[in-house]
């Protein structure tokens, strides 16, 4: 059984970094064919990509969004962090992270953690 | 940024069949890039409804069903029921972005 769970802080100020956690269970990341992404979602608004990992490190960002965000694994805590620096207001969401199947769905998601940006 | 349109709402009558499209680009959906669909019911995470244009997971009623052609998809739902009352979305792999896109959502209201 595949489960995620998100955590970081559910408030940070303009301009800080975010740090959010992605802890699962049920497979590993060291597993041929493997990802785990991120994906937010503001309050009303549609889905966006934002993130992902693969089983052999390859990472991938948006471009939107490239110089902002760092993703990394760690395989032995089956973790999966991201990182996204100079947070503004409009970066107020929630965010999921998500199991990446063979076929490139995003099959098993996260509860998500809604992060708000304010000072 | 969504960069797959989807109309933003549709509706219908209990038992009604409703359509929602999904068109994409040469890069994501006309590249050959399978498409996706999820549910997302209010204040729920997404739940992963229709996998590489038509296949359902298990335990996804036989009433949801996708198809794909060129750089367009559609999902329908027939014999709307209340329970479908919810935002779905559609995602495909984009090769101009080396990422993923979702398409812009559409909420279905059932009558």
């Amino acid at each position: 059984q595949i489960t995620l769970k998100e955590s970081g802080p559910t408030l940070v100020k303009p301009t800080q970094t975010l740090t959010l956690t992605c802890t699962f269970s049920g497979f590993s990341l060291s597993t041929s064919g493997v990802g785990v992404g991120w994906i937010r979602q503001p309050p009303g608004k549609a889905l966006e990509w934002l993130a992902i990992i693969y089983w052999d490190d390859d990472k991938r960002c948006s471009p939107s969004l490239k110089s902002s965000l760092t993703i990394t694994k760690d395989t032995s805590k089956n973790q999966v962090v991201l990182t996204m620096t100079n947070m503004d207001p409009v970066d107020t969401a929630t965010y999921y992270c998500a199991h990446l199947s063979s076929g490139w769905s995003f099959d098993y998601w996260g509860q998500g953690t809604l992060v708000t940006v304010s000072s | 940024q969504s960069v797959l349109t989807q109309p933003p709402s549709v509706s219908g009558a209990p038992g009604q069949r409703v359509t929602i499209s999904c068109t994409g680009s040469s890069s994501n959906t006309g590249a050959g890039y399978d498409v996706h669909w999820y549910q997302q019911l209010p204040g729920t995470a997404p739940k992963l409804l229709i996998y590489g244009n038509s296949n359902r997971p298990s335990g996804v009623p036989d009433r949801f069903s996708g198809s794909k052609s060129g750089t367009s998809a559609s999902l329908a739902i027939t014999g709307l029921q209340a329970e479908d009352e919810a935002d779905y979305y559609c995602q495909s792999y984009d090769s101009s972005l080396s990422g993923y896109v979702f398409g812009t959502g559409t909420k279905v209201t059932v009558l």
